[in-house]
C-alpha cells in the first residue's frame, strides 16, 4: 500500500487565502520533508520536519508523530504560490518515500 | 537555497544508447542520492552512496545503471542500454547525515 497520502491532490485558492495541505503516513514516523516542485522540475526544500511545529515566514509545518502525519500551511497565499508540493518521508542518509503532491493554484 | 549541481540538463538519446548524467554535491555532504520522477510525477529511489560507497540500490539500479561517486569527482549514473521507459527527470540530492536532503534541479532524458 502507498506509505505516503497527501491531500488534497489539487486545491484552487483565490490570492488572499489560507491552504492546508496534508500528508498522512502509513508506517511509523522518523523524519520527513516538504518540498515545493518548480515548474521547471527542480525541488526546493521548505522544511525538514521529524517532529513539532516549524515557521517560515507566510509557511508553517507541523508534525504529529504519535498521529503520523504533517501539515503545510501557507497563510495569505499569492499567486507566486502556485505550484506542486510535495512531502516524503525519510531524510537524512535514508532515502525519501513521496507522496503524489498537491497541485496549488492561486489566482489572482 | 540548494547548490548541487547536475548536468546536462536536458539529455536525448535513442533506444540502446548509454545516457550519462553528473551531479556535484553540495560541499561537505558525504551522501548523494539518486531519484526518477516519471511522466505521472511518480518518484523512484534509485541510489545511494556514502563517502563514495553504495548505501543501497534498487534492483534495477543494479542490472541496467552503473553509478559512481569517486572523491574530488562528479557523481555519475549512467544508463547502460536505455529503454523508452527511462524517460524521465533523474534528480541528485545530498545531505548530512542526520538533515535533509537537497536537490539539483535535475537532467531530463528523453529517449527517443
Amino acid at each position: 500500500g502507498q506509505q505516503v497520502q497527501q491531500s488534497p491532490a489539487s486545491l484552487v485558492l483565490q490570492e488572499g487565502e489560507n491552504a492546508e495541505l496534508q500528508c498522512n503516513f502509513s508506517t511509523s514516523l522518523n523524519s520527513m520533508q516538504w518540498f515545493y516542485q518548480r515548474p521547471g522540475g527542480s525541488l526546493v526544500s521548505l522544511f525538514y520536519n521529524p517532529s513539532g511545529t516549524k515557521h517560515s515566514g507566510r509557511l508553517t509545518s507541523t508534525t504529529v508523530i504519535k498521529e503520523r502525519r504533517s501539515s503545510l500551511h501557507i497563510s495569505s497565499s499569492q499567486t507566486t504560490d502556485s505550484g506542486t508540493y510535495l512531502c516524503a518521508l525519510g531524510g537524512g542518509a535514508d532515502r525519501l518515500t513521496f507522496g503524489k503532491g498537491t497541485q496549488l493554484i492561486i489566482q489572482p | 537555497n540548494s547548490k548541487v549541481i547536475q548536468t546536462p540538463r536536458y539529455l536525448v538519446k535513442g533506444q540502446g544508447q548509454k545516457a550519462k548524467m553528473r551531479c556535484i554535491p553540495e560541499k561537505g555532504h558525504p551522501v548523494v542520492f539518486w531519484y526518477q520522477q516519471n511522466k505521472n510525477n511518480e518518484f523512484k529511489f534509485l541510489i545511494n552512496f556514502q563517502n563514495q560507497e553504495v548505501l543501497q540500490q534498487i534492483d534495477m539500479t543494479e542490472k541496467r545503471f552503473s553509478a559512481e561517486c569517486p572523491s574530488n569527482s562528479p557523481c555519475s549514473l549512467e544508463i547502460q542500454s536505455s529503454e523508452a521507459g527511462d524517460s524521465a527527470l533523474y534528480l541528485c540530492a545530498s545531505s548530512l547525515k542526520s538533515y535533509e536532503q537537497y536537490f539539483g534541479p535535475g537532467t531530463r532524458l528523453t529517449v527517443l
